[in-house]
């Protein structure tokens, strides 16, 4: 059975980055998945920041382009996300989810990590 | 690109049915058979409910069921239960191949 866990700092400062890493248990990262993240904003739905293959290929959601960087660590069988220069708008509920290649639904999800951005 | 449009909230009574729509435009779910469901509860992982339009993942009951016409697709629920009550979301792809999202709707049983 997949399953995929995030993790990560709960509190991240106001300018500074975001990191978090999601691993895939029972599921190598380098499978034909494109792996994404997407997060929802307390009370707010659910955005797409983007996706990265195991190529090392990455798609980004255009609003968050300049900020983002996603990657995956074949040797841990994880993927990682990097949100810099973070304001309290990024506070959120950070999601990693699989999307297999050919498909455009994602399946599984993590359950979640929440981030606050505060001093 | 800008949020699906979905209705804040729909209830029902068990057994009965509900219909959640889900509307976009012409340059995402109106062009695209990429259309899923799912289904979000506090404190577990999102649940895929349907993708492609109509399809159902394994394990999902057939009570859950799709469709789509123009610009707005529609998930029903038939025989409502109580484990269906959460948050659905609707999801398709615009032409610049950037998911989009509705903007959730609350089911009460």
């Amino acid at each position: 059975q997949v399953q995929l866990q995030e993790s990560g700092p709960g509190l991240v400062a106001p300018s500074e980055t975001l990191s978090l890493t999601c691993t895939v248990y029972g599921y190598s990262v380098t499978s034909p998945v494109w792996w994404s993240w997407v997060r929802q904003p307390p009370g707010w739905g659910l955005e797409w920041l983007g996706e990265v293959h195991q190529s090392g290929s990455t798609n980004y959601n255009p609003s968050l382009k300049s900020r983002l960087t996603m990657s995956v660590d074949k040797s841990t069988n994880q993927l990682s996300l990097r949100l810099t220069s973070v304001t309290a708008a990024d506070t959120a509920l950070y999601f990693c989810a699989a999307v297999q290649t050919g498909t455009r639904y994602f399946a599984p999800w993590g359950q979640g990590a929440l981030v606050t951005v505060s001093a | 690109q800008s949020a699906l449009t979905q209705p804040h909230s729909v209830s029902g009574s068990l057994g009965q049915s509900v219909t959640i729509s889900c509307t976009g435009t012409n340059a995402d779910l109106g062009a695209s058979n990429y259309v899923s469901w799912y289904q979000l509860l506090p404190g577990r992982a999102p649940k895929l409910i349907l993708y492609a339009v109509i399809q159902r993942p394994s394990g999902v009951p057939d009570r859950f069921s799709g469709s789509k016409s123009g610009n707005t697709a529609s998930l029903t629920i038939s025989g409502l239960q109580a484990e269906d009550e959460g948050r659905y979301y609707c999801s398709s792809i615009d032409a610049n191949s950037v998911y989009v999202f509705g903007t959730g709707t609350e089911v009460t049983v």
